[in-house]
């Protein structure tokens, strides 16, 4: 199974200042990929989607991807105590791209 | 809009007992459907998943077996736990598209004792 990787942190920033969350994968067929947040003891939920090269962007969040270095970042901006959480990056595998491999999350703090 | 449905939250079983998980979406037609298991502070491992009604694929050999009897129904079973089946299990849902965006049910905590 190819893999995708991530620092598991934590990674600790101050309230305000921005947050960078890095990810890598292997698998060059890669088509989707995704940035979950996962509270503890909840389950993941979606904050972003990409699929192209470049930068997403949505609210206080942006998604960049480079296919070619096959990395995907997820930038928070104006980080919030609440933001403090889990974020799981997620790429899409598989012969009809039906599956996702996850990595083992980046543990954020945001300290207020 | 579409829900997904995951019971019970939690779940405490001695070693040996049988185990069954359900996940039901609403909403929504033919989806794809997943099961994931997280060990504690670790990623999520795929264990099955499901194109179509009766139509099971197995990710990880291991002691665990799914079955999708109806199209918005995934169940997940067991006939003997293991200690090792300890985690938090989780039933996703997607659309069958490529860009594949996955949504979570609650989940369930299972401890084996």
């Amino acid at each position: 199974q190819k893999e995708v990787e991530q620092n598991s942190g934590p990674l600790s920033v101050p309230e305000g200042a921005i947050a960078s969350l890095n990810c890598t994968y292997s698998d060059r067929g890669s088509q989707s990929f995704f940035w979950y947040r996962q509270y503890s003891g909840k389950s993941p939920e979606l904050i972003m989607s990409i699929y192209s090269n470049g930068d997403k962007e949505d609210g206080r969040f942006t998604a960049q991807l480079n296919k070619a270095s096959q990395y995907v970042s997820l930038l928070i901006r104006d980080s919030q105590p609440s933001d403090s959480a889990t974020y799981l990056c997620a790429v899409n595998q598989g012969e009809y791209g039906n599956k996702l491999v996850f990595g083992a999350g980046t543990i954020l703090r945001v300290k207020s | 809009s579409q829900t997904i449905h995951q019971w019970p939250a939690t779940l405490v079983q001695p070693v040996g007992s049988p185990l069954s998980l359900e996940c039901t979406v609403e909403g929504t037609s033919n989806p794809n459907l997943y099961w994931y298991r997280q060990a504690a502070g670790r990623g999520l491992q795929l264990l099955f998943y499901s194109v179509g009604i009766g139509q099971i694929s197995s990710e990880v050999p291991q002691n665990l077996s799914a079955s999708r009897p109806q199209d918005r129904q995934f169940i997940l079973s067991s006939k003997k736990l293991l200690l090792s089946d300890s985690g938090f299990y989780l039933c996703a849902w997607s659309r069958g598209t490529v860009k594949n965006i996955q949504y979570f049910g609650a989940g369930t905590r299972l401890s084996v004792l």
